[in-house]
């Protein structure tokens, strides 16, 4: 099984910082590596699939970066709607998740 | 747009089965390269993947939980179903579905509560 591991589990920030998040893949996982959104209650909502694809609509202050075990995500100015638990997917083999980074309000 | 509903028992009763079916509004389950997910949430935790099915009929699933999980799809009905036998209290959890694929299928349902419960 693919372990995936996010760093850090919660990040406080203030409106207008920039925002790193990393997940690591306990093997090679090619560019096979999706990052999602999700608020209190809803579903989650997916950001960028293939390590940097953006999808569509989502807005160019999120990136994606990396490949095999070590990647990033990017918010590069925080915005009020920004606030929420992001999640890792990795999908070279089957689906697994990280645990989520909470980025709450500094 | 394509829209995923969830449907079934909000409580089920422990040792018995546990059995969802989601709906795909908006366009053909057959269409595409995609996959259909089962994923489930815990209050207060991460997300889990349950498993998967291609509208050829073949399955994927969590090794974790393989020995109890069974995914089926109706084409005709433009749904596709989880089955997980034998509950525990650790089963309650937001049962979601959504689609997959390599290029990015962000379509997920709104979620729905199971508990496990007597």
């Amino acid at each position: 099984d693919i372990q995936m591991t996010q760093s850090p589990s919660t990040l406080s920030a203030s409106v207008g910082d920039r925002v790193t998040i990393t997940c690591r893949a306990s093997q090679s996982i090619s560019s096979w590596l999706a990052w999602y959104q999700q608020k209190p209650g809803k579903a989650p909502k997916l950001l960028i699939y293939k390590a940097s694809s953006l999808e569509s609509g989502v807005p160019s202050r999120f990136s994606g970066s990396g490949s095999g075990t070590e990647f990033t995500l990017t918010i590069s100015s925080l915005q009020p709607d920004d606030f929420a638990t992001y999640y890792c997917q990795q999908y070279n083999s089957l689906w697994t998740f990280g645990q989520g980074t909470k980025v709450e309000i500094k | 747009q394509v829209q995923l509903q969830e449907s079934g028992p909000g409580l089920v009763k422990p040792s018995q089965t546990l059995s969802l079916t989601c709906t795909v509004s908006g366009g053909s389950i057959s269409s595409g390269s995609y996959y259909w997910s089962w994923i489930r949430q815990p209050a207060g935790k991460g997300l889990e993947w349950i498993g998967r099915i291609y509208t050829s009929g073949s399955t994927n699933y969590n090794p974790s939980l393989k020995s109890r999980v069974t995914i089926s799809v109706d084409t005709s009905k433009n749904q596709f179903s989880l089955k997980l036998s034998s509950v525990t209290a650790a089963d309650t959890a937001v049962y979601y579905c959504a689609c997959g694929y390599s290029y990015g299928c962000g379509y997920w349902g709104q979620g729905t509560l199971v508990t496990v419960s007597s």
